[in-house]
């Protein structure tokens, strides 16, 4: 099972360009997320879709627009990159329903994302 | 405002022995308290799951408390190997449905043989 899949693994980027990071899950999940990882930071959440068809801010959304394309695709774009944004991003799935909160969240390996 | 706060932020243990690492929440209401372990380069698995009614849980050499009177939750890693290198991330549910989380920061482990 490949579980969630991230693209691209690295990038780099000047300020100002505009990039898509795509993540795609192959397990029915309903939820998935957006998190972005700092050093010394916990997990921050930019957005998150509990259901195709709906997005919704997380804690840190400014700078960022994502798309639910499909249930299983959910992207995150920088219309306009700038240096506070890099960090490592990390896309999530879940069940999503109210009985499967318990559930973990099923990560991806990441996106490592550079703007100078 | 909901926080997890993990200690130490780093440790080094030699291949064999034994380690515990805290998180401690202000967190409510408290729904569920989860460890994930996050290889170099990987994102974080999932590791164990403790609700408000359970005090300890194992998986394997993973053993996880929690004392909701004192929001405080510990990992204790017995027998240590070379593959337990990793981060280990504290991660608390809030909510009626459990669906807000808050992340602690982590405790980087080294171990060294």
């Amino acid at each position: 099972n490949a579980g969630v899949t991230q693209t691209p693994k690295f990038q780099v980027l000047k300020t100002g360009q505009s990039m898509t990071l795509q993540c795609a899950q192959d397990m029915n999940h309903n939820s998935m997320y957006w998190y972005r990882q700092d050093p010394g930071m916990g997990l921050r959440l930019i957005y998150y879709s509990a259901s195709e068809g709906t997005t919704d801010k997380g804690e840190v959304p400014n700078g960022y627009n994502v798309s639910r394309l499909n249930k299983r695709e959910f992207s995150l774009r920088l219309e306009s990159a700038a240096p506070s944004q890099t960090s490592v991003y990390f896309c999530a799935s879940r069940g999503g329903t109210a009985s499967s909160y318990n559930s973990p969240l099923h990560f991806g390996n990441g996106t490592r994302l550079t703007v100078t | 405002k909901n926080q997890v706060e993990q200690s130490p932020q780093s440790l080094i243990i030699l291949e064999g022995k034994n380690c515990t690492l805290q998180c401690n929440y202000t967190v409510s209401p408290f729904s569920n308290l989860r460890w994930y372990k996050q290889d170099t380069g990987r994102g974080p698995v999932s590791l164990t799951i403790m609700t408000f009614s359970e005090n300890t849980k194992s998986n394997g050499r993973y053993t996880a408390t929690l004392d909701a009177d004192t929001k405080q939750s510990s990992l204790h890693i017995t027998a240590s190997q070379l593959s337990d290198s990793a981060s280990y991330i504290c991660v608390v549910s809030a909510g009626a449905a459990g669906n807000k989380l808050t992340f602690g920061g982590g405790t980087r482990v080294l171990v060294k043989p």
